[in-house]
């Protein structure tokens, strides 16, 4: 069985600091993509890596792929309440693992809370 | 353009009871995955439909099913429902065949399936 282990699993912090979120695993994958999930409604797309290396920025967050491919990690700069959520870095496996080849393997997510 | 459209909303079963739940893909998107997320955890992928065909199946019983129709709208189906079976189903959709590198996923808001 295939895992991605997110941490940490819970975060709380001050509005203005900066954090780091990390998604590991033993796994090569083809391509990993991190989401934002908001209480009662769908994964909402941040980004998707795809080379070993990529760097990827989008306003406070930064993102980045391992050169492996096999880890990523998520990092905001002055972190907003507006950032409150839950974070889920989900890779695409390279093998065809039990036919589910192409799909998304899941982490448990980092709940991230920032108080104003 | 509308985003992926999932129905119902919420619905609550009692055990014993039979569910479909039904998913719009992105106009112009030919495949569609099912996932399962139980409070607390990342989501867990149960099947992918692409040009009508089942590419890939999760490890979940026989009690659940899919299809995909002729203009790409998928619907799963749950039998004899369980106490657990009670979680947030989420429906993606995405352009390319199941493997591609890149390819994109973009999830539904989801329907919230209690079973009592």
């Amino acid at each position: 069985t295939q895992l991605l282990e997110q941490s940490p699993q819970f975060l709380s912090i001050q509005e203005g600091e900066n954090l780091t979120v990390y998604c590991n695993s033993s796994s090569v994958f083809s391509s990993l993509q991190w989401y934002r999930q908001e209480p009662g409604e769908g994964p909402v797309l941040l980004v998707t890596v795809v080379t070993g290396g990529e760097v990827k920025k989008l306003k406070r967050l930064t993102f980045q792929f391992g050169d492996a491919r096999k880890d990523s990690s998520l990092h905001i700069t002055a972190a907003q309440p507006g950032d409150t959520g839950l974070y889920l870095c989900a890779g695409v496996d390279v093998r065809n693992y039990g036919g589910s080849q192409g799909n998304l393997i899941f982490g448990k997510g980092t709940k991230l809370s920032v108080k104003p | 353009d509308a985003g992926v459209t999932q129905s119902p909303t919420h619905l609550i079963k009692t055990r014993g009871q039979h569910v479909t739940l039904r998913c719009s893909p992105i106009s112009g998107h030919k495949s569609v995955s099912w996932y399962q997320q139980v409070l607390g955890q990342g989501p867990q992928f149960i099947f992918q439909y692409y040009e009508k065909e089942e590419r890939g199946r999760g490890n979940f019983p026989d009690r659940f099913s899919a299809r995909q129709f002729p203009n790409y709208s998928s619907e799963l189906n749950v039998n004899a429902l369980l106490l657990g079976d009670s979680a947030l189903y989420l429906c993606a959709s995405s352009l390319a065949s199941p493997g591609s590198t890149g390819n994109t996923i973009y999830f539904g808001e989801g329907s919230w399936l209690t079973v009592v």
